[in-house]
């Protein structure tokens, strides 16, 4: 079965303190995997995508096959993070299935 | 990129009533989606909106209680039909962009009483 699993409801960290967002999925194939975000008051956007290899205000994922994850993390929390960060693979044709979520709360 | 609305934002409606959800986009796209966000959970896609075909369902969902409309390429609607206390959700849109990158709407939140 296809599955993206995020194991933490809440990550609670400090500013300045790492943070690591844990995203492991199942899918039998090639997956495209996807980090999207929602902030207080506003619609979901994409984060980051594992195909583009970038770092996005300072956040990277790398997408390793062999452990099935997709970890969200950046080295230096700023309050401005906190939000709800949703892990996400394509079944193709931009058919997302969603994990259940993580909201990050970063406080000063 | 493309910017999506979506009507009513919010609404509270009696259980066995029906409710149609619109969402325009700026831009022509070809795949427009709906996905349904139940308190505390996460996103579930409903189904797929072609423009000129019937819209495709996922397992769980039916046409009977979510019928679809996607008259041209910035347009389409979602139905809750015969709704009751279960079906209130966020309701969002989503077009389908090059890369697989997609754009979501604000949302509609729905409370059925």
């Amino acid at each position: 079965a296809q599955r993206v699993t995020q194991p933490e409801k809440l990550l609670s960290v400090f500013k300045g303190a790492p943070v690591e967002l844990k995203c492991n999925y199942s899918y039998s194939g090639s997956p495209e995997l996807f980090w999207y975000v929602q902030y207080s008051r506003q619609r979901l956007q994409l984060l980051l995508r594992h195909i583009s290899r970038e770092s996005i205000k300072g956040f990277t994922a790398d997408l390793n096959k062999g452990e099935t994850s997709f970890h969200l993390k950046k080295p230096f929390a700023q309050e401005e993070d906190s939000a709800m960060y949703y892990c996400a693979l394509t079944r193709g044709y931009n058919k997302l299935i969603f994990g259940a979520g993580t909201r990050l709360a970063v406080h000063p | 990129s493309a910017v999506i609305s979506q009507k009513p934002s919010r609404d509270i409606c009696q259980r066995g009533t029906s409710l149609t959800i619109q969402c325009q986009v700026d831009s022509q796209v070809t795949m427009m989606f709906w996905y349904r966000q139940q308190p505390g959970q996460s996103l579930t896609l409903i189904a797929t909106a072609n423009q000129g075909s019937e819209a495709t369902y996922e397992s769980g969902f039916v046409i009977d209680k979510f019928p679809i409309s996607r008259p041209n390429l910035t347009f389409s609607t979602l139905t809750v039909s015969n709704m009751s206390p279960e079906d209130s959700s966020i309701y969002l849109c989503s077009v389908g962009q090059s890369s697989y990158e997609q754009y979501f709407g604000p949302g509609t939140r729905l409370t059925v009483t």
